[in-house]
């Protein structure tokens, strides 16, 4: 299995701030990368795929890069709804993996 | 509008058997996958397996392959992940998604699953 790393586990910030997370693989996986972002109590929504593709009303402040096993998702100017915890995903080959999350907390 | 709608909060008993669901609706049921994903209290996001209602071409994680089944009845728009013996450690909460096939688009709501004797 493509084991999926994410740092830092957690993060404080403030509102406007601009964070980076950052996603590593175990082994290149081209750019099947998503990102996610989930809120206590709540299901996934999803953000980006294939790196760096925005899903449809995801605003612009979110962005994604990197390719093979480096991969990051920045926020350029963070807002108060964006404090959630955040998970990438391969889907370069089967099992599906996931990281084990980046907890987005206010300072 | 795209919208997955789960069963609701299940309490089992060790040795059980339970079945939940998952209803499509608002786009073609048919013709996206549809995954499945578990969360246990305080933990990351786990990728069980994946159906495609169309023709029930089904794929399991290893970790989850033989433990539960994923089947669809795609004249109800309907997914569903069912266990034959429930175990404590099946304790979580279970995602169904709309999968592209592999990047989930929409999620439903969840289903609570707790086991405990």
């Amino acid at each position: 299995d493509i084991q999926m790393t994410q740092s830092p586990s957690s993060l404080s910030a403030s509102v406007g701030d601009r964070v980076t997370i950052t996603c590593r693989a175990s082994q290149g996986i081209g750019s099947w990368l998503a990102w996610y972002q989930q809120k206590p109590g709540k299901a996934p929504k999803s953000l980006i795929y294939v790196a760096s593709s925005l899903q449809s009303g995801v605003p612009s402040r979110f962005r994604g890069s990197g390719s093979g096993t480096d991969f990051t998702l920045t926020i350029s100017s963070l807002q108060p709804e964006d404090f959630a915890t955040y998970y990438c995903q391969q889907y370069n080959s089967y099992p599906i993996t996931f990281g084990q999350g980046t907890r987005l907390e206010i300072k | 509008e795209v919208q997955l709608v789960q069963s609701g909060a299940e309490v089992k008993k060790p040795g059980e058997s339970l079945k939940i669901s998952c209803k499509g609706s608002g786009y073609s049921f048919t013709s996206y996958w549809i995954g499945w994903v578990r969360q246990m209290p305080g933990k990351r996001l786990e990728w069980m397996g994946i159906i495609y209602p169309g023709d029930s071409d089904t794929r399991y994680s290893p970790s989850f392959q033989g433990q539960v089944t994923i089947s669809a009845d795609k004249s109800i728009s309907t997914a569903y992940l069912q266990w034959s013996s429930l175990k404590a450690s099946d304790t979580a909460m279970y995602y169904c998604a709309r999968g592209q096939p592999d990047v989930f688009d929409f999620w439903g709501q969840g289903t609570l699953v707790t086991v405990s004797s």
